[in-house]
């Protein structure tokens, strides 16, 4: 079974550019969350589906983060535009749904470097 | 406080030692925890559960203690394998689980 897919693995970019980043979870799992990990750190939830509705976007700075998952499967992260302190690894994970039950499984992350 | 807080390391130990992390959690209220493992530029996995009567699986060992909000993970005979970064995690009701900082473990031939 294939896991949680992400693209691209790495991205390095010039401040105040914008970025996308790809997420297309497990078949099946109708929960997907992306999270930001600075190095050194634990994962922070930036933002949180279920199905196609975003259930918890609190963490997620919306000046300059979206993020969609417009048919419930598949979703983008973006930043625009793209500051120094974004530099991080930005993961996503998927799980077959919200409740304390579901084991999350992440994806590789696509690790970004703002120049 | 923050909420979940681990010891960084990093935990230097030659193979075959036994080595145990603890970590502290702030909300009393939290009902479901975890030990997730992470590889140096991978992404984090779930190791175990870990519930209230503790639980074994194969040479690691999780223990719960409510009273005193703390998990430990126990590694007996470390293997070089074991080397990475051990992720306490935490959650209460249905919100997002919260991640610690994570403790650095390094098996050393």
């Amino acid at each position: 079974e294939a896991g949680v897919v992400q693209s691209p693995r790495y991205k390095i970019i010039e401040k105040k550019q914008p970025v996308a980043f790809w997420c297309n979870p497990i078949s099946g799992h109708n929960t997907l969350y992306w999270y930001l990990q600075n190095l050194g750190q634990g994962p922070e939830l930036l933002i949180r589906y279920e199905n196609e509705e975003a259930v918890d976007d609190s963490q997620l700075p919306k000046d300059r983060f979206s993020a969609e998952r417009l048919k419930g499967v598949d979703s983008t992260l973006k930043i625009q535009p793209a500051e120094l302190g974004d530099s991080a690894v930005y993961l996503c994970a998927s799980s077959g749904g919200a409740s304390s039950q579901e084991t999350q499984y992440f994806g590789p992350g696509t690790r970004l470097l703002v120049l | 406080r923050k909420e979940v807080e681990q010891d960084p390391g990093p935990f230097n130990v030659p193979e075959g030692a036994t080595v145990a992390f603890n970590c502290t959690y702030s909300n009393s209220a939290s009902q479901s925890f975890f030990w997730y493992r992470q590889d140096c530029r991978k992404e984090p996995k779930l190791l175990m559960s870990v519930y209230s009567s503790g639980n074994e699986d194969g040479r690691f060992t999780a223990q719960l203690n409510r009273a005193s909000q703390y998990i430990s993970l126990l590694i007996r005979d470390s293997k070089l394998s074991d080397s990475a970064t051990y992720l306490c995690v935490i959650r209460s009701g249905n919100t997002p689980l919260v991640f610690g900082k994570g403790t650095r473990l390094s098996v050393i031939a």
